[in-house]
């Protein structure tokens, strides 16, 4: 069965510093990985999404996710964190099972950021 | 509407009651989840719809939960009987149909069984 993992519950780092929230995964196909971030009191929103091409992929705010097929990893950077940053990621993993291709999440990961 | 619509934003029960909760997508979005998000245990996933196809309910805890969706669109997650494991935010998402369109989410309902 597909999955992911995020191995850590809470990453902690100082204002300035990059940040790193990691995620591995299991499938038996492609996998098509994704990172959605969850504010405090608001709904999930889209970061990125690797499908295929180049293993580093741009996002939003400023945040990338590097593919590492040979480590099956899909880890969050990011150069220089900000206090707003602070949120609850989400690593998601989706491959195509004939019609079936649901969205599978990991159990999240709470960053923050201390200024 | 621009996003995902969920209602109601909030909503308390008496344990062994009925309850339903909705979810109106993005117009022209074909696909259709609904996800249970309970503390420390992340994204459980319940049930997804896709176009006339038949709804893949494999993530459905019991067969207390039960979902519908209506002409392609608005769809009504019911919970009969309801027990206080219940308690959660119920996450609804729509997406286009290819995988590797990435999911809209609504703001969730957060349900309480008393």
């Amino acid at each position: 069965a597909q999955s992911v993992a995020q191995p850590e519950d809470q990453v902690n780092v100082a204002e300035g510093n990059p940040l790193t929230v990691k995620c591995t995964y299991s499938v038996s196909g492609n996998p098509y990985l994704f990172w959605y971030v969850q504010y405090p009191n608001r709904g999930l929103q889209f970061l990125l999404k690797y499908i295929t091409g180049d293993n580093l992929v741009k996002g939003s705010y400023g945040f990338e996710a590097e593919f590492n097929k040979s480590q099956t990893s899909f880890h969050l950077k990011k150069p220089s964190a900000l206090v707003s940053d602070s949120a609850l990621y989400f690593c998601a993993v989706r491959v195509l099972r004939g019609g079936a291709d649901g969205l599978t999440f990991g159990k999240g990961t709470h960053l923050i950021i201390q200024p | 509407g621009a996003g995902v619509s969920q209602s109601p934003s909030n909503k308390v029960t008496e344990k062994g009651k009925d309850v339903e909760l909705r979810c109106d997508p993005i117009s022209g979005h074909t696909a259709l989840y609904w996800y249970r998000q309970s503390l420390g245990q992340g994204l459980e996933f319940l049930i997804y719809f896709q176009g006339n196809s038949a709804p893949d309910k494999s993530g459905l805890p019991s067969d207390r939960f039960s979902a519908e969706r209506t002409g392609g669109s608005v769809s009504t997650l019911t919970i009969q009987r309801t027990q206080q494991e219940d308690s959660a935010v119920y996450l609804c998402a729509s997406s286009f149909r290819a995988p590797n369109e990435k999911l809209f989410f609504g703001s969730g309902t957060q349900l309480s069984v008393l």
